[in-house]
């Protein structure tokens, strides 16, 4: 199956710095790419879908100026988190779409951000 | 939008028994329904989906059903092995000629004891 690949898999950063959080498909081009949070022992929440070349699409409750979402190229999308507080202390999992049309979605690794 | 609702949230088996995980959405609109497998700390896998077309389908010991009815659809695996200890999603979405997102249920952490 097709390669999405996450970086950095873990992150720890002081309480009002930014943290950029990389998404990459390898081995395919990726019009929209998804990102989730996920609190630990809870489900995979929807964040916002990226589209490349587009302003992201935020879910309600998403602060867009404090998640900031870049989808520069088909096989880069980035996840910036700003002027990061401990309550963002989370899992950050990308996934991108194999193709129009087709059925699963692929994730990435995943990227744990801990702010202290 | 679409609501998934996931049950239960935690489940038992000894290692051989069969376990059954449920899921209930509201969206008629939604065609396709996929099952991820997350162990912890590591990215969901998809591990079989069905799309609404399709009333069961069948991989080895993991089988899923879907009642477009009533909106449900259940996970089931037989001859469980404590390798299949994880938490398992259920999602539902909209396929058609673009991207569409996942709506996830809650997860189901299974635990299969030799």
């Amino acid at each position: 199956g097709a390669v999405v690949s996450q970086h950095p898999s873990w992150v720890i950063c002081k309480s009002g710095t930014s943290v950029k959080i990389e998404c990459r498909s390898l081995d395919f081009q990726a019009t929209t790419m998804f990102w989730y949070r996920q609190f630990p022992k809870q489900s995979l929440m929807l964040m916002a879908t990226s589209n490349e070349g587009s302003k992201a699409t935020y879910e309600q409750g998403v602060e867009k100026d404090k998640f900031l979402i870049n989808h520069a190229s088909l096989t880069l999308s980035t996840l910036t988190v700003t002027s990061a507080h401990p309550e963002d202390s989370s899992f950050y999992i990308c996934s991108a779409s194999g193709g129009v049309g087709t059925g699963e979605l692929f994730f990435g690794e995943g990227s744990r951000l801990t702010v202290l | 939008g679409e609501n998934v609702e996931q049950h239960p949230s935690t489940l038992s088996v000894q290692e051989g028994d069969s376990a059954v995980i449920k899921c209930t959405y509201s969206d008629s609109a939604s065609n396709y329904f996929p099952w991820y497998k997350q162990e912890l700390g590591k990215r969901p896998q998809l591990i079989i989906d069905i799309r609404s077309n399709v009333g069961e389908k069948k991989d080895q010991r993991i089988a899923v059903t879907l009642n477009k009815t009533a909106k449900h659809f259940s996970l089931h695996i037989t001859e469980t092995q404590p390798e299949d200890s994880a938490v398992y999603f259920c999602a539902a979405s909209i396929r058609g000629s673009g991207y569409s997102t996942l709506t996830f249920g809650k997860g189901t952490m299974l635990l299969v004891s030799p």
